[in-house]
């Protein structure tokens, strides 16, 4: 049972290039999530998914895209980079649905700088 | 929208001692509270988590209580270990179509010997 587990690990792009960052999980979860985390301010939500098919904006989510067309598989794209999407990403999932309030569970990161 | 505060940003305690950070959030309609404690470089991980149905949570040497009337939720450490030290995340969820969690800014707590 591996959890989540996000691709790439650490990744440097230049301005105006293009990326997809991968995020799969194996605990059958429901609900996923994308955060970025930058110095001193916390978590911030970029995309979340309540199921396979279904996308909503978070906090934060011009600049990127996202799919989920399977449910254990959740992706961020990032069309056209930016030096302001420098940071730290974390996917997370959390599920099943039915249950009361459940935690997130977080995915390793990916360093992601854009020079 | 939910928007969680967090006190102190940072805090120093010496080995021993007790530590307590405080959030507050606005919206009511949050009845999940979990903390999470991040060590450098690694990801968040949940180290405890209250439900609003509950006042006072307790496990070993963490323990967070709740008052959902003032709408704040504190982390409490007694006798703080060198291993304590991290960055700790308190955050708040309602339990709705989504379920989304937001995150307080982080408190940085160091623990001296």
């Amino acid at each position: 049972n591996a959890g989540v587990t996000q691709t790439p690990k650490f990744r440097v792009l230049k301005t105006g290039q293009s990326m997809t960052l991968l995020c799969a999980q194996d605990m059958n979860h429901e609900y996923m999530y994308w955060y970025r985390q930058d110095p001193g301010m916390g978590l911030r939500l970029i995309h979340y998914s309540v199921g396979e098919g279904t996308t909503a904006k978070g906090e934060v989510p011009d600049g990127y895209n996202v799919s989920r067309l399977k449910k254990q598989n959740f992706l961020l794209g990032l069309e056209s980079a930016a030096p302001s999407q420098t940071s730290v990403y974390f996917c997370a999932s959390t599920g099943p649905r039915s249950s009361y309030n459940s935690p997130l569970h977080f995915g390793n990161g990916t360093r992601l700088t854009v020079t | 929208g939910e928007n969680v505060e967090q006190h102190p940003s940072t805090l120093s305690v010496q080995e021993g001692d007790s530590a307590v950070i405080k959030c507050t959030y606005s919206d009511s309609a949050s009845n999940y509270f979990p903390w999470y404690k991040q060590e450098l470089g690694k990801r968040p991980q949940l180290i405890i988590d209250i439900r609003s149905n509950v006042g006072e949570k307790k496990d070993q040497r963490i323990a967070v209580t709740l008052n959902k009337t003032a709408k704040h939720f504190s982390l409490h450490i007694t006798e703080t270990q060198p291993e304590d030290s991290a960055v700790y995340f308190c955050a708040a969820s309602p339990y709705n179509y989504g379920q989304n969690f937001v995150f307080g800014p982080g408190t940085r707590l160091s623990v001296l010997p």
